[in-house]
This record gives structure tokens, C-alpha cells and sequence, in this order.
């Protein structure tokens, strides 16, 4: 029981390339987060899924897009990076409210 | 806007003291209230969640809550050097439903030896 996986761990991109952000988790959770954390600024929400095939806008959605491909996995894709989105992505799962987090992905934008 | 609200710190407590953290949130109706601790370097991992107004003991660690005055805090007894780490609250609005929750910015705690 794996519990949240993130894939890569650490990143780094240059200014207008794209990547994706993998999440899976094995606990059945039918909810699902991605939230980036920088320092100051504390956990901010970027997209949730409620369920397979939902997914709504967080706190801070501008530039980011995401796909939940199953009931475990939910990925977060960068169209075109920027500086501003160096930061600390964790993916999270959740069951009645109680979230488990995933080990998080160290990207940097240069 | 909701909001959840605690001291940054840092905290510095004596080895084997008692630790108290505390927060405040904004929406009355909130339901769901948690404590997350956050290593250095590390994701956030839950190590209480409480529903209900009083007290909820769980080995070294004791939630309380008061919904009329909005406030939630956490005790830490007998502090170790290892509890030594950010401490995140949370807050949801409807217990039985997996909803989007705030955290606050967190509380740094260090343990002195």
C-alpha cells in the first residue's frame, strides 16, 4: 500500500517548456488535490477532483490544467512554464476530509 | 473569503514542556477541523482531526475545539526534539463530504534539548 505517489521528485524546466505532474494513489479515495507551497505563503489549492471525470478551479488555477484519467490518477500540466511557478507541488487524496499527501515535486522554472 | 489564522512563530518550547498551537478560522459554519505537522522538506502528514467541541486526546497530542469562539488548538505534552516542525490547521465545512479545505500558513514549533 503505496498510499500517494508523485512522480518526478525534482524538476527543472526552462522558461515555455511543458511537463506533467503524475499523481496516483491506491487508497479507493474518490477525491483528489494538487496544491503548490511556497514559502510565506503556506498550502494554496491549484485543482481539485470530487470524483473521476470532475474537476473544479482552487485558489490559484492560472496556468496549470489537469486530467483525472481514473479513479487514481490526477495529473497537473504546465503548458507553458514561468518563473513564477517555481515552487513545491504536492498531490493529495482524501476521505472524509481527512487528506493524505503524496511526497511532492521540486520544480524550478529558470 | 475564508480564512484560517495562526501565529507563524517560531515557538520555542523546553524539551518536556507543554506546547500549545493555536488557530482561528472564519466560517461559522465549519464542521471539520485538523492538525497536520510538516517536517523540513517533507509533505504534510494528519495527526488529529476533530468534529465536535471539547477535547480529543491521542497520546502526547490533545485537539480542542470551540466553535463559538471560533478557535481550535493543539497540546503537545512532554515535547520532544522530534516534534520539532511546522505545524498546519484546516478547516472544512461539511464533515461527511470530501470538499475542498483551507490550511492555515502554519506555526513553526522548535523543541529546545
Amino acid at each position: 500500500n503505496a498510499g500517494v505517489t508523485q512522480t518526478p521528485k525534482f524538476q527543472v524546466l526552462k522558461t515555455g517548456q511543458s511537463m506533467t505532474l503524475q499523481c496516483a494513489q491506491d487508497m479507493n479515495h474518490n477525491s483528489m488535490y494538487w496544491y503548490r507551497q511556497d514559502p510565506g505563503m503556506g498550502l494554496r489549492l491549484i485543482y481539485y477532483s470530487a470524483s473521476e471525470g470532475t474537476t473544479d478551479k482552487g485558489e490559484v488555477p492560472n496556468g496549470y490544467n489537469v486530467s483525472r484519467l481514473n479513479k487514481r490518477e490526477f495529473s497537473l500540466r504546465l503548458e507553458s512554464a514561468a518563473p513564477s511557478q517555481t515552487s513545491v507541488y504536492f498531490c493529495a487524496s482524501s476521505s472524509y476530509n481527512e487528506q493524505f499527501f503524496g511526497p511532492g515535486t521540486r520544480l524550478t522554472v529558470l | 473569503q475564508k480564512e484560517v489564522e495562526q501565529n507563524s512563530g517560531p515557538l520555542s518550547v523546553p524539551e518536556g514542556a507543554i506546547a500549545s498551537l493555536n488557530c482561528t478560522y472564519s466560517d461559522r459554519g465549519s464542521q471539520s477541523f485538523f492538525w497536520y505537522r510538516q517536517y523540513s522538506g517533507k509533505s504534510p502528514e494528519l495527526i488529529m482531526s476533530i468534529y465536535s467541541n471539547g477535547d480529543k486526546e491521542d497520546g502526547r497530542f490533545t485537539a480542542q475545539l470551540n466553535k463559538a469562539s471560533q478557535y481550535v488548538s493543539l497540546l503537545i505534552r512532554d515535547s520532544q526534539p522530534s516534534d520539532s516542525a511546522t505545524y498546519l490547521c484546516a478547516v472544512n465545512g461539511i464533515w461527511n463530504r470530501d470538499d475542498k479545505i483551507i490550511f492555515g500558513k502554519g506555526t513553526r514549533l522548535h523543541i529546545l534539548p
